[in-house]
């Protein structure tokens, strides 16, 4: 089955940048998305196909996208930047896969 | 405003059988598909399967093909996640949620979850 990899940790100084990346041999036919979650809630939707921020999420979050790897980029890291990231992407058959997330600690 | 509001949580014994529910609200119920996510305690997203109400196209993670059953009641504006047989290891907190729509001309394609239910924590215990 599709699988998605991500590295399990990352960790960073508040105001440095954080890279999150995500590999995945569909990703260069298929959008990937990411997701913000803290403890107790629910995901959040922080980058939409591939690149795509909704209106709602900080300008800091951005995606980028370079052959089977994805990458989410916090410019700028704050305190409560401090979650765990999840990409996501599909496959042709119209079914989902979400990475094994990545837990960003903030020094 | 759209929500997603799912129902409580459950404690039941292995063997037993459950339902539990995601109720949409702010917006037309037949337009999108919506989706059950599982997380078990401490660990990542897992995609458990999608819906699609108007033609009850369903799709199936194969790791939750058999195990668990999608269904949505539209005039209720309802989806549903069913067990007939729970084990101590479905223990978890699981979430419906629905994909963005993407529409150029007549053609439509989902995106990402952007809206999530609150979640229902299930409890599978003797």
């Amino acid at each position: 089955s599709y699988e998605l990899t991500q590295p399990p940790s990352v960790s960073v100084s508040p105001g440095q940048t954080a890279w999150i990346p995500c590999s995945g041999d569909t990703l260069p036919k298929q959008y990937a998305y990411w997701y913000q979650q803290k403890p107790g809630q629910a995901p959040f939707l922080l980058i939409y196909k591939d690149t795509g921020r909704p209106s709602s999420v900080p300008e800091r979050f951005s995606g980028s996208s370079s052959g089977t790897t994805v990458t989410l980029t916090i410019t700028g890291v704050q305190a409560e930047d401090e979650a765990v990231y999840y990409c996501q992407s599909s496959e042709s058959s119209g079914t989902y896969v979400f990475g094994p997330g990545t837990k960003v600690t903030v020094l | 405003e759209v929500q997603l509001v799912q129902s409580g949580a459950e404690l039941k014994k292995p063997g037993e059988s459950l339902k539990i529910s995601c109720e949409a609200f702010g917006y037309t119920f037949t337009t999108h598909w919506i989706g059950w996510v599982r997380q078990m305690p401490g660990k990542g997203l897992e995609w458990i399967g999608i819906i699609y109400p108007p033609a009850s196209d369903i799709r199936y993670n194969p790791s939750f093909q058999g195990q668990v059953t999608i269904s949505a009641d539209m005039s209720i504006n309802t989806a549903y996640l069913q067990w007939t047989r729970l084990k101590a290891s479905d223990t978890a907190t699981y979430f419906c949620a629905r994909p963005q729509l993407f529409c150029e001309d007549t053609t439509c394609d989902s995106g990402g979850f952007d809206y999530w239910g609150q979640g229902t924590l299930v409890t599978v215990s003797s």
